[in-house]
């Protein structure tokens, strides 16, 4: 089955910025989507078609696609920013596919 | 305001069924799919399937056809997820979701936008 490839934690200090990526052999033609989850609480959109964010989605978020790899990008990271990130597309048929998701660390 | 409001957290035994709600309010609740993603205790999101309420069409995620039935009252503006027999391993956080769509590009683009609140369903002996 697709899968979407997402590393497992990534650490960054406040200020700096965050590069979470997502691999996937049938993301050139499927866009790709970011959610934010904080503990205990829903996922939050944060970016729509590759690179879109949704109103309300401070703009230090930004996402960006190359080939068969997206990054969401989170400039001037701070420590509400804490949260487990997840990308979401879709595999040729057009099923739902979500990553394993990646937490990030604020130092 | 769009708004997805869940049932509460469930407590059942391995073999009774279930049936949990997701309520949308704010938005015309015939005009978007609503979906289902499973999120099991300390693990990552897994897509179950999704209902337009308009018309009942229904699709369901390979890993979970068989497994749950769902549903959805459109004079109630509300979607549903059930099992005829649970299992501990059903044990797991339920979140609904709206579906938005782009149909003008090719592939149409598909994503979740707002998130219920999510329902807790615990199953064990």
């Amino acid at each position: 089955s697709y899968e979407l490839t997402q590393p497992p934690s990534v650490s960054v200090s406040p200020g700096q910025t965050a590069r979470i990526t997502c691999s996937g052999d049938a993301l050139p033609k499927q866009y790709a989507y970011w959610y934010q989850q904080k503990p205990g609480q829903a996922p939050v959109l944060v970016i729509y078609k590759d690179s879109e964010r949704p109103s309300g989605i401070p703009e230090r978020f930004s996402g960006s696609s190359s080939g068969t790899t997206v990054t969401l990008t989170i400039s001037g990271v701070q420590a509400e920013d804490e949260a487990d990130y997840y990308c979401q597309s879709a595999d040729s048929s057009g099923t739902v596919v979500f990553g394993g998701g990646t937490k990030l660390t604020v130092l | 305001e769009v708004q997805l409001v869940q049932s509460g957290a469930e407590v059942k035994k391995p073999g009774e069924s279930l049936k949990i709600s997701c309520k949308g309010s704010g938005y015309s609740f015939t005009s978007y799919w609503i979906g289902w993603v499973r999120q099991m205790p300390g693990k990552g999101l897994e897509w179950m399937g999704i209902i337009y309420p308009g018309d009942s069409d229904t699709r369901y995620s390979p890993s979970f056809q068989g497994q749950v039935t769902i549903s959805a009252d459109k004079s109630i503006s509300t979607a549903y997820l059930q099992w005829s027999s649970l299992k501990a391993s059903d044990t797991a956080m339920y979140y609904c979701v709206r579906q938005l769509r782009d149909i003008v590009v090719v592939p149409a683009a598909n994503w979740f936008d707002p998130w219920g609140q999510g329902t807790l369903v615990t199953v064990s002996s």
